[in-house]
């Protein structure tokens, strides 16, 4: 696609349901990120895939969120059991190879609403 | 691990002035990559402007520049002749030379208001 696409844009949430984030990189980006934007905390740094495979998950903030990745192009974020404190904008960016030397492009984010 | 500090919350200049946003960072990698993206509302965060740590050079994008002064670990950006589409939240970010597998590290943000 053109740009790097999520979707659902906006969700609203009840505490206690599972939620599934989608993201579908640029094609042909073989790195994706996941960040987590929030009042509190800014924006942090989830997880990163390379193809398929995410080396280190230590960046998702509890064992309620998971991710993956198939086919080296959509990616899913899934937070289970939501709470309110899960409440922010999932920011999901594509590169070339990771590194600075490529640029990062982001979506324009889901926005999850935990009531 | 890295942290970026943007001290200044908000910041409001007029229309067509200049106007300089602050990052400082603190890191024992030697060499890395520093960033700033602005956010406007639709959220999409864009990238404006990117620094290699290795290079003297101060990067320059038409109206954005960067003051990069490694030893103080800063890196501010000046936007020149600043516009109304300049309003945004800007963020400074660092990567690892060889980590984009760690992700960007972001500041808080700054909000820059451009005033008519």
């Amino acid at each position: 696609g053109a740009g790097v696409s999520q979707s659902p844009s906006n969700k609203v949430t009840e505490k206690g349901k599972d939620v599934e984030l989608r993201c579908d990189p640029i094609s042909g980006h073989t790195a994706l990120y996941w960040y987590r934007q929030s009042l509190g905390q800014g924006l942090e740094f989830l997880i990163y895939f390379q193809g398929n495979s995410a080396p280190d998950k230590s960046g998702l903030p509890s064992d309620r969120f998971s991710a993956e990745r198939t086919g080296g192009s959509v990616s899913t974020l899934t937070i289970q059991r939501t709470q309110q404190e899960d409440s922010a904008v999932y920011l999901c960016a594509s590169s070339l190879p990771a590194g600075g030397r490529t640029e990062a492009f982001f979506g324009q984010g889901t926005r999850l609403t935990v009531v | 691990a890295q942290t970026v500090t943007q001290s200044q919350p908000e910041m409001s200049v007029q229309e067509a002035e200049t106007v300089t946003l602050s990052c400082t960072y603190d890191t024992s990698e030697n060499n890395y990559y520093l960033f700033w993206y602005k956010q406007p509302p639709s959220r999409q965060m864009i990238l404006v402007i990117r620094q290699e740590a290795y290079k003297q050079q101060n990067a320059t994008e038409n109206r954005f520049s960067v003051n990069f002064q490694k030893a103080a670990k800063s890196f501010s950006l000046k936007i020149s002749d600043s516009q109304l589409g300049d309003t945004a939240m800007y963020f400074c970010a660092f990567m690892k030379f060889r980590g984009g597998a760690d992700g960007l590290t972001f500041g808080k943000g700054t909000h820059l208001i451009i005033q008519p």
